[in-house]
């Protein structure tokens, strides 16, 4: 079974600074989904980027990115100019390509922003 | 705006009750999930649905029913709860179940509390 671990259980950044997030997962499948998810205190759960696992190039919105290291099973999330909106728990998620598979979701990091 | 709903937000309940969470999704997405979320362990999926018809159950209690009468709607029937299932219960949906590009939009939960 794939299972997905975020190292990380707290991370602080300060504002306009940069974080990275780290997520690694394990799988022997080699065609696969990888999100990551914010949920603010609010609780309501957003995607903030998704990659595809056949894609070499790292997905970027805004100022996420990733970096997707598909030999070494790593996804981080790096966050640009952090603003105090960023302050939430982040999860990494693993979805297979498999009929109705579920997604796997790392314990999540909490990210603090410090203004 | 995610499109997903949840009611009620919060649901305190005596192990004896029988109570029932609601979703619904204005997404016209095909498929919907529950989700568990307890204090410091990942998410745990619960259920899928995939156009109103059950395609996975996660070894999940019979305590917990879940009724799926359209795509747009989902219910968690709970009774005879125990004080462990205390938890943020999550509602998702997608596109499709099984595609496993699609994203879930998650609603904003419900805080339960069993007594």
């Amino acid at each position: 079974a794939q299972t997905v671990t975020q190292s990380q259980p707290e991370m602080s950044v300060q504002e306009a600074e940069t974080v990275t997030l780290s997520c690694t997962y394990d799988t022997s499948e080699s065609d696969y989904y990888l999100f990551w998810y914010k949920q603010p205190p609010s609780r309501q759960m957003i995607l903030v980027i998704r990659q595809e696992a056949y894609k070499q190039q790292n997905a970027t919105e805004n100022r996420f990115s990733v970096n997707f290291q598909k030999a070494a099973k790593s996804f981080s999330l790096k966050i640009s100019d952090s603003q105090l909106g960023d302050a939430a728990m982040y999860f990494c998620a693993y979805r297979s390509p498999l009929i109705g598979n579920d997604m796997r979701f790392g314990a999540g990091t909490r990210l603090t922003v410090k203004p | 705006e995610t499109g997903v709903t949840q009611t009620p937000r919060h649901l305190v309940m005596g192990m004896t009750n029988k109570k029932s969470l609601k979703c619904e999704q204005h997404l016209g997405h095909n498929a919907m999930y529950w989700y568990k979320q307890s204090a410091k362990k990942p998410l745990e999926l619960m259920f899928v649905y995939s156009l109103e018809e059950r395609v996975e159950n996660n070894s999940v209690p019979s305590r917990f029913s879940p009724e799926c009468p359209n795509s747009s709607h989902l219910f968690l029937h709970l009774h005879t709860l125990q004080p462990e299932d205390s938890a943020l219960y999550l509602c998702a949906s997608s596109q499709d179940a099984g595609t496993s590009t699609d994203t879930q939009y998650f609603g904003p939960g419900t805080r339960l509390t069993v007594l």
